[in-house]
């Protein structure tokens, strides 16, 4: 079955670095990946979603990149701020399907 | 605003009682999920309805039922058959239909945490 894995392990960085995680899958490529932004006790956000025709996408400080010989897909927050610190999950989806499959998340902290 | 509502925020209820958790939206939006979130693991799907009046089951339906006899809502039961019921509740939507684009994005309620004691 298909699985997604992100790096359970907290990121811990520095305010004004480059904040980069990490989202691999197993199995079958999916058609699209997804990620999402989690602040405690509240629900997912969507961020950005890439096509797996995509190598890249932007959006303001966020992108999100897509290797499909990888099975990777990297997760880029530049000039991070204490405001960015949440966790941030990794979502997969495929043609004609109805479910989307999510990874446990990876904690991000940014320090002042 | 547009937006998904779930309520409560937090339920405690004892062991052996069934319990209903709310989700209301008013983005229009045809499909409706309902996922369970535990520490260290992946959102888990539970149910879904792509269209009112219509569900299946996810892949950890057994101990819950649904129902969608509106397109804005789609409440959720956690029966006492549920062997481990405690677990933070989260209730999606997504324009995503038997006609929508396949890769719509989930738009998520703030989630119900229930405690079962």
């Amino acid at each position: 079955s298909q699985k997604i894995e992100q790096n359970s392990e907290a990121l811990n960085i520095q305010e004004g670095k480059t904040a980069t995680l990490t989202c691999n899958y197993t199995n079958y490529s999916p058609a699209y990946l997804q990620w999402y932004r989690q602040d405690p006790g509240r629900g997912p956000v969507f961020l950005l979603l890439i096509r797996e025709n995509e190598k890249e996408k932007r959006k303001e400080r966020l992108k999100v990149t897509f290797d499909t010989t990888l099975k990777q897909s990297l997760f880029h927050i530049t000039a991070s701020q204490p405001a960015d610190s949440a966790t941030y999950l990794c979502a997969m989806g495929y043609t004609g399907g109805f479910k989307t499959i999510f990874g446990a998340g990876t904690r991000l902290f940014v320090k002042a | 605003d547009g937006g998904i509502t779930q309520s409560p925020k937090y339920l405690f209820r004892k062991e052996g009682q069934n319990v209903t958790l709310s989700c209301e939206q008013n983005l229009n939006h045809d499909a409706m999920y309902w996922y369970r979130q535990d520490p260290g693991q992946g959102l888990r799907l539970i149910y879904y309805s792509q269209i009112v009046n219509d569900f299946q089951k996810g892949d950890i339906a057994e101990g819950y039922s649904v129902s969608r006899e509106k397109k804005e809502s789609f409440p959720l039961t956690v029966t006492s058959a549920q062997k481990n019921p405690t677990a933070f509740y989260l209730c999606a939507s997504s324009p995503k239909g038997l006609t929508s684009s396949y890769n719509s994005p989930l738009h998520f309620g703030n989630g119900t945490r229930l405690t079962v004691t």
